[in-house]
């Protein structure tokens, strides 16, 4: 089955701490995973995928095949950072589906 | 940044309506998607369209259809509101053109039925 699994519902960092935000997926075959952000008040949006390899926003996140993860870390947390994320894996089948987790509310205090 | 939009943004509704929420776009994107969102939950695929005349049942179709009247146009009915499905409702668009997966969404409709 395709998975994907977010474990925490919300994670409350103070500013300039590291952050990692845990995603797990269950898939057979090369996945492709993307982080979604929504920030408050706005649309979801894509925040990067992993075969860009790309840092965005300090945000960086590395697919580890043999874990089945793909975490989303920074080193420094902003206020800024605080939304809802989502850890998204393309299904198979065609179409650009999309199967999400739970998704993780990042709370960054000052 | 209007390029998905959905109406309505809110809507109260009760048990036994129909009642359609819309989406339009004008990325000239021929894929679009139906989404629900419930806490806990992340968002779940409702229907999804290839273009007009292709449409798929996602992961939660029960209870929804669908009408794409236009590449530009896919609208979401619930024949017969129930209370379950209370949610945040996702309008999405993505390119089939191009090798960019990405899927860009509406701002939401936010739906309560009573």
């Amino acid at each position: 089955a395709q998975r994907v699994t977010q474990p925490e519902k919300l994670l409350s960092v103070f500013k300039g701490a590291p952050v990692e935000l845990k995603c797990n997926y269950s898939y057979s075959g090369s996945p492709e995973l993307f982080w979604y952000v929504q920030y408050s008040r706005q649309r979801l949006q894509l925040l990067l995928r992993h075969i860009s390899r790309e840092s965005i926003k300090g945000f960086t996140a590395d697919l580890n095949k043999g874990e089945t993860s793909f975490h989303l870390k920074k080193p420094f947390a902003q206020e800024e950072d605080s939304a809802m994320y989502y850890c998204a894996l393309r299904s198979s089948g065609g179409y650009n589906k999309l199967i999400f987790g739970a998704g993780t509310r990042l709370a960054v205090h000052p | 940044d209007a390029d998905v939009t959905q109406t309505p943004r809110n809507r109260i509704t009760k048990t036994g309506k129909r009642i359609m929420l819309e989406c339009s776009q004008t990325k000239g994107h021929d894929r679009m998607y139906w989404y629900r969102q419930d806490p806990g939950l992340g968002l779940r695929l409702i229907y999804y369209s290839f273009d007009v005349k292709d449409i798929n049942k996602g992961e939660i179709s029960d209870g929804y259809s669908v009408s794409r009247q236009a590449q530009a146009k896919f609208s979401l009915s619930l024949e017969s509101a129930i209370p379950n499905q209370t949610a945040l409702y996702f309008c999405a668009t993505s390119d089939s053109r191009v090798g960019n997966t990405e899927a860009f969404f509406g701002q939401g409709t936010r739906l309560t039925v009573v």
